[in-house]
């Protein structure tokens, strides 16, 4: 089955704790994102990643950081600096098609203790 | 900052009504249009997608777009219950932003019997 996963799919976070979520896909796709979602509100971008070794900033990256050693893989850190984390973390790939179109994974809830 | 606004919600249609949402993005060059309907508590799944002006028909589903005054929409027809959901408007800044998508705030669906 080709798809995106995401854990964990609820993690829990104490006052200056880093945390890392998880994101891989089987889709052979060359680009990966990631976003948040708070209650009511659209997408947010964070970070994104077209190619192995290389990521840009989006919208709101102060406070995480993400690393793309694997083509598969394109894991987020929350950290300490982050001060209002709770929120949805979506993780979404597509390939290099001119249609672009991102698929989503299943997502992760983030809640500070 | 690029801009994408959606009607404001919610919107509730009757069982079997037509339901139009609509969406406006300031960004002039922007290359690819995305419907994407989210249950609660649920990621993003795409509906449509419109590359070319005027009208994409996928069953009970028609996208449009209007390039010239910055307009897309989604006609939902025989509405049903199991529509209800949110339904997010994603606009692809296309060229060397490579995928990135900017959301609008989404739009609440009830469909009731």
């Amino acid at each position: 089955d080709g798809g995106i996963t995401q854990s964990p799919k609820y993690l829990f976070r104490k006052e200056g704790q880093n945390v890392t979520l998880s994101c891989e896909q089987n889709l052979n796709h060359d680009a990966m994102y990631w976003y948040r979602q708070d209650p009511g509100q659209g997408l947010r971008l964070i970070y994104y990643s077209q190619i192995v070794n290389d990521f840009q900033k989006g919208d709101i990256a102060e406070g995480y950081s993400v690393s793309r050693e694997k083509k598969e893989s394109f894991p987020l850190t929350v950290t300490s600096a982050q001060k209002n984390p709770t929120a949805f973390y979506l993780c979404a790939s597509s390939s290099a098609t001119p249609e672009e179109t991102q698929y989503f994974g299943p997502g992760t809830r983030l809640l500070v203790l | 900052q690029k801009e994408v606004e959606q009607n404001s919600g919610p919107l509730s249609v009757p069982e079997g009504a037509i339901a139009s949402l609509n969406c406006t993005y300031s960004d002039r060059g922007s290359q690819s249009f995305f419907w994407y309907r989210q249950y609660s508590g649920k990621s993003p799944e795409l509906i449509m997608s419109i590359y070319s002006n005027g009208d994409k028909e996928d069953g009970r589903f028609t996208a449009q777009l209007n390039k010239a005054s910055q307009y897309v929409s989604l006609l939902i027809r025989d509405s049903q219950p199991s529509d209800s959901a949110t339904y997010l408007c994603a606009v692809n800044e296309g060229g060397t932003s490579y995928g990135k998508l900017t959301f609008g705030q989404g739009t609440i669906l009830t469909v009731h019997p």
